[in-house]
């Protein structure tokens, strides 16, 4: 059973559009992060949580909010995405304290239109 | 700031070959490592960890090594098959999970 669920798996929306991206997740994991793929690069790390410990990354635009209302569920909200914000997303999770693996959902691809 | 890189940015093998993946960090004070196989269109699946007080690790056709002197990572795979076909990132977990720039890794038959 898939631990960490990303939805929709895909998503098209249109330029300057609001769109939100759910992660829901059954590990109980304290942590969560947020990542944006781009084809043929790295994840890069957006933000991420702990607990309700919210993290930025320095070169995270304005533009990418997060909401965590409880342990299970994050979200991501791009409030208005460009076409440069056509990316995977993935959502992941793991224990505080480091030294444990993180689990990674299948990721939500967003297409700008 | 932190960084994990990669040496290589692609990597062809034959089938059967051992692969050897490489991954330097720049953060000494990285305590943790993982490898991520990704296969396209799906998120990252965990390959093996290994931590700072170690300089070896195996599993099952892989072999993770560290040296925390030169702050390198190597993943080796075994008997290279096209099911290993993917971008293999290396990754550390001191506070955050942080990616390295990622290598394809592609079979030859």
């Amino acid at each position: 059973d898939a631990m960490v669920i990303q939805n929709p798996r895909y998503q098209v929306t249109q330029f300057g559009k609001p769109v939100t991206l759910s992660c829901s997740q059954t590990l109980n994991h304290n942590v969560m992060y947020w990542y944006q793929q781009k084809s043929s690069q790295a994840p890069k790390l957006l933000f991420h949580y702990y607990d309700k410990d919210f993290n930025n990354e320095a070169d995270t635009p304005d533009n990418f909010q997060s909401r965590r209302p409880n342990t299970s569920f994050c979200f991501l909200d791009i409030r208005s995405p460009g076409l440069g914000d056509a990316a995977m997303y993935l959502c992941a999770t793991s224990t505080q304290g480091g030294s444990t693996e993180a689990f990674f959902g299948q990721g939500t691809r967003l297409t700008v239109v | 700031g932190e960084s994990v890189g990669l040496h290589l940015p692609t990597l062809s093998v034959q089938e059967g070959d051992n692969s050897i993946i490489n991954c330097a960090y720049s953060n000494s004070a990285s305590d943790y490592f993982i490898w991520y196989k990704q296969e396209s269109g799906k998120g990252p699946q965990f390959i093996i960890d290994i931590r700072s007080n170690m300089d070896k690790r195996q599993g099952q056709r892989v072999t993770v090594l560290l040296n925390k002197t030169v702050k390198h990572l190597s993943l080796q795979i075994a008997a290279t098959q096209p099911g290993d076909s993917a971008v293999y990132f290396c990754a550390e977990i001191p506070q955050k999970l942080v990616f390295g720039q990622g290598t394809r890794l592609t079979i030859n038959p």
